[in-house]
């Protein structure tokens, strides 16, 4: 149990588009979903707090713009880099909350051309 | 916020016992003690979680001493599939309508034949 995917596991655009990541919880309902960013070699960087039914909470330096966050349902979050360029290029990773427990998704790496 | 020290890196021979020790000696109260384990172009993989005394599973042990200021994450007879990054973090968990959780380095493990 506690199985989050995400979609797609890759993508590579033109810089000035926009990507949207999907992750889902699959056996699970999750209130609360977190997106992380992570650079090679580096460590997971928590981006924002994706609230069911209620607008994300970002962390400091993360612009709300720029990363638009949708979880309209208790099974879906949807991560939007907006008007994408190379410095966007990173490894995306979700996770879902289940009582005390964060369980993540397999991540999803972006390369902005 | 709970901030977490671990070893940058550790080496074992296959067959061995692995003990990482994490520090944290801000943890409040309501934190859990969480340990992930993430492979390269992947997201983490929950491995344990505790809150005090110790935790066993069919993966490793959390040993947590009373004062709950460090945990000791103890993987009994590793394998080369065991190299990997180990993460240790602490979070706000039951009750708490937060859970966000901020890794640190991680220990980077490796298992040598």
């Amino acid at each position: 149990g506690a199985v989050v995917s995400q979609h797609p596991s890759r993508v590579i655009c033109k810089s000035g588009t926009s990507v949207k990541i999907e992750c889902r919880s699959l056996d699970f309902q999750a209130t609360t979903m977190f997106w992380y960013r992570q650079f090679p070699k580096k460590s997971l960087m928590l981006m924002a707090t994706s609230n069911e039914g209620s607008k994300a909470t970002y962390e400091q330096g993360v612009e709300k713009d720029k990363f638009l966050i949708n979880h309209a349902s208790l099974t879906l979050s949807t991560l939007t880099v907006t008007s994408a360029h190379p410095e966007d290029s990173s490894f995306y990773i979700c996770s879902a909350r289940r009582s005390e427990t964060q369980y993540f998704g397999p991540g999803t790496r972006l390369l902005v051309l | 916020l709970a901030k977490t020290t671990q070893p940058i890196s550790m080496d074992s021979y296959e067959g061995q016992e692995v003990n990482i020790t994490c520090s944290h000696n801000n943890i409040a109260t309501n934190d859990y003690i969480t340990w992930y384990q993430q492979f390269p172009s992947q997201g983490p993989r929950f491995i344990i979680q505790g809150y005090k005394t110790k935790v066993t599973n069919e993966v490793a042990s959390l040993f947590i001493p009373a004062d709950r200021k460090s945990s000791t994450l103890s993987l009994p007879r590793v394998s080369l599939s065991d190299t990997a990054v180990y993460y240790c973090l602490v979070g706000k968990g039951r009750g708490s309508t937060l859970g966000r959780l901020y890794f640190g380095r991680g220990t980077q493990l490796t298992v040598w034949p």
